[in-house]
């Protein structure tokens, strides 16, 4: 079956600091991989896609690279800020099988 | 964009109460789904519907019920809310099966006493 697995937090940083968050995945096929972001009280959001290998997803700064042969999507930002404290979900979508999400991720950043 | 409405951010229920949640999605999204999210047990999956008036089970049903009258409109419905139940209640649509991102809405927090 599919599953995601993502590095246990929380993390924290100190602004400016680089961010790495792990994830890594089981899966039949070629699914598609995804970040989603949640701030404090809020829906999840996308964050980045990528569709199929060797693909990078980037946004706000964030980006991630679909890696079959590690079967990895890390997260990545070479500068945080305080506003990119948050929870970050890894997840992947297999065709006609639903969706897979990692358990979350805490990032705090201080200032 | 897409976007995806539910009812209430906030909403406070006594045990035994009958609860409607609603979901609307305004871009014909076949698939919706209702999932709920505790702290340390991520988000597990209560129900989905791939169309009209269908419905399956996801991980978690026990307790839970829903409707999809219409296709933009996922209903979830706690029959009888327990205290167990208080939780963050997620909706979500994609298009169906294709590889696409799940649009989520903002959430409504549950509280049950």
């Amino acid at each position: 079956g599919n599953s995601v697995t993502q590095m246990e937090g929380p993390v924290t940083l100190s602004e400016e600091a680089f961010l790495t968050i792990n994830c890594t995945y089981t899966a039949t096929g070629y699914p598609s991989l995804f970040w989603y972001v949640q701030y404090p009280g809020e829906g999840l959001q996308l964050l980045l896609k990528a569709t199929k290998a060797d693909d990078k997803g980037s946004n706000k700064g964030f980006e991630a690279t679909y890696r079959k042969e590690t079967t990895s999507f890390h997260l990545e930002k070479g500068s945080v800020q305080v506003s990119d404290s948050a929870v970050y979900f890894c997840a992947l979508s297999n065709y006609g099988q639903n969706f897979v999400f990692g358990p979350g991720t805490r990032l705090s950043v201080l200032p | 964009d897409v976007k995806v409405t539910q009812s209430s951010r906030y909403l406070v229920k006594r045990t035994g109460e009958k609860v409607f949640l609603e979901c609307v999605q305004d871009m014909d999204h076949e698939n919706m789904f209702w999932y709920r999210q505790d702290p340390g047990l991520g988000l597990r999956l209560i129900y989905f519907s791939y169309d009209v008036k269908m419905k399956e089970k996801g991980d978690i049903p026990e307790g839970y019920s829903v409707s999809r009258e219409k296709k933009e409109r996922f209903s979830l419905i706690l029959e009888s809310a327990s205290t167990n139940q208080t939780s963050m209640y997620l909706c979500a649509s994609k298009i169906g099966n294709s590889y696409n991102e799940q649009f989520f809405g903002p959430g409504t927090r549950l509280t049950v006493l």
